[in-house]
């Protein structure tokens, strides 16, 4: 069974701080991704990695980084989280050939306060 | 990607066959037709995807009409636990990896 799973599904930080968010997939998949998701503005494309140690933006990098230093592991790094940064956030897998089904885990809830 | 367009909300008996209808009037031969469902608060669930053919799975089933302009999911014996919002995406696959777009979706609501 398909299992995307992300290291938690609640997290309240303070300005500032640095914050990882882990996501860990079991299905061998080349593709990575992190989307947020917020009312209004649906799903937005953060960063994703098409192999290990690969990266590339998406729509909304700023203020973000990732690290992709083995095939199941992709992380989110906030290097100075802010309040505009509270959101659902949402990583997913896909294989590298087609149809690229994406599966998505059950995503972390962040409040920046 | 091609545009979709889904009604805001539908309601549905349990039990009976909960039929989702997607317009996608300018989809190109390549793009490929995915189902998703999000129930408050979770991840989205990945359903069903087809290119031409129809399709069926343990969840569901995709028509897809011959000229792909639209297509229909059709869950067979919808359950209170089907109740959630579910989004139809047409999307080509480019380059080495391809984002999903959301749009609004169709809020499914299945009643007693």
């Amino acid at each position: 069974d398909v299992k995307v799973t992300q290291s938690s599904r609640y997290l309240v930080k303070r300005t500032g701080e640095k914050v990882f968010l882990e996501c860990v997939q079991d299905m061998d998949h080349e593709n990575m991704f992190w989307y947020r998701q917020d009312p209004g503005l649906g799903l937005r494309l953060i960063y994703f990695s098409y192999d290990v140690k690969m990266k590339e933006k998406g729509d909304i990098p700023e203020g973000y980084s990732v690290s992709r230093e083995k095939k199941e592991r992709f992380s989110l790094i906030l290097e100075s989280a802010s309040t505009n940064q509270t959101s659902m956030y949402l990583c997913a897998s896909s294989l590298y050939g087609p149809p690229r089904v994406q599966y998505f885990g059950p995503g972390t809830r962040l409040t920046v306060t | 990607d091609a545009k979709t367009t889904q009604p805001p909300s539908m309601d549905c008996a349990e039990g009976r066959a909960a039929n989702l209808p997607c317009n996608h009037s300018t989809i190109s031969g390549n793009e490929y037709v995915y189902w998703y469902r999000q129930i408050h608060s979770q991840g989205p669930q990945y359903i069903i995807h087809g290119l031409k053919n129809n399709e069926t799975n343990e969840m569901a089933s995709l028509i897809i009409t011959e000229d792909r302009k639209s297509s229909t999911l059709i869950l067979p014996h919808a359950t209170l636990r089907d109740t959630a919002v579910y989004y139809c995406i047409v999307r080509a696959l480019t380059g080495t990896a391809s984002k999903l777009t959301f749009g609004t979706g169709t809020r499914l609501q299945v009643t007693l």
